[in-house]
């Protein structure tokens, strides 16, 4: 069974330009999560997809990042523009529904560079 | 924030058992305790779970107190490929509106050598 991927591995980019990151997770995984790891810091919580809805976006750190997640598939995540402190490795995460305690399966995560 | 605090590194003779101590004085009663682990360059790994029995798995043993105020992760034989970050996070159960996020705190850095 094939295992969350991400898309791009890398991405670097100017301040000022959009980027979109692309999250593919496990086959029937309803719940997809987003975090990210800036320079020197902690993981951190972003937003949680239940299918195509949000359920939970208090991790999201302004109105630049814009997440979606089209017929409960895939999902995107979008910088526009792209700030220097962006800069960092973001992890998409997917879960299955069950009732409680699952665990979550992580994605090698994208490294966005921001000059 | 996290919940737990973690000695941040620790080291561990190849073959030997790890074992990495966690706190979590404030959790609650209905409060899970999970591992996870990050080697370099890659996402997150679930390692193990519990809430207030030991538990084993292929992975990795986890020994919680019995006032569930700390816990230690334990790697039997300690291999080079388990060098990695160690993260012991306190989490509320999943369920439809409490979303499960995990809170990462800083973890423990565990080199492993030969």
């Amino acid at each position: 069974e094939a295992g969350v991927t991400q898309f791009p591995s890398h991405s670097v980019i100017e301040k000022g330009q959009t980027v979109t990151l692309r999250c593919d997770p496990i086959s029937g995984h309803d719940n997809l999560y987003w975090y990210r790891r800036v320079m020197g810091k902690e993981i951190k919580f972003l937003l949680h997809f239940v299918k195509e809805s949000k359920q939970d976006e208090s991790g999201m750190p302004n109105n630049r990042f814009l997440a979606e997640r089209t017929g409960g598939t895939y999902s995107t995540l979008k910088v526009q523009p792209a700030e220097l402190e962006d800069s960092g490795v973001y992890f998409c995460a997917s879960a299955p529904w069950t009732s409680s305690y699952n665990e979550q399966f992580f994605g090698p995560g994208t490294r966005l560079t921001v000059l | 924030d996290a919940k737990t605090t973690q000695p941040t590194s620790m080291d561990c003779a190849e073959g030997r058992a790890a074992n990495l101590p966690c706190n979590h004085s404030t959790i609650s009663g209905n409060e899970y305790v999970y591992w996870y682990r990050q080697i370099h360059s890659q996402g997150p790994q679930y390692i193990i779970h519990g809430l207030k029995n030991n538990e084993t798995n292929e992975m990795a043993s986890l020994i919680i107190t019995e006032d569930r105020k700390s816990s230690t992760l334990i790697l039997p034989h300690a291999t080079l490929r388990d060098t990695a970050v160690y993260y012991c996070i306190v989490r509320s159960p999943t369920n439809y509106n409490q979303g499960g996020k995990l809170i990462f705190g800083q973890g423990t850095e565990l080199s492993v050598k030969p």
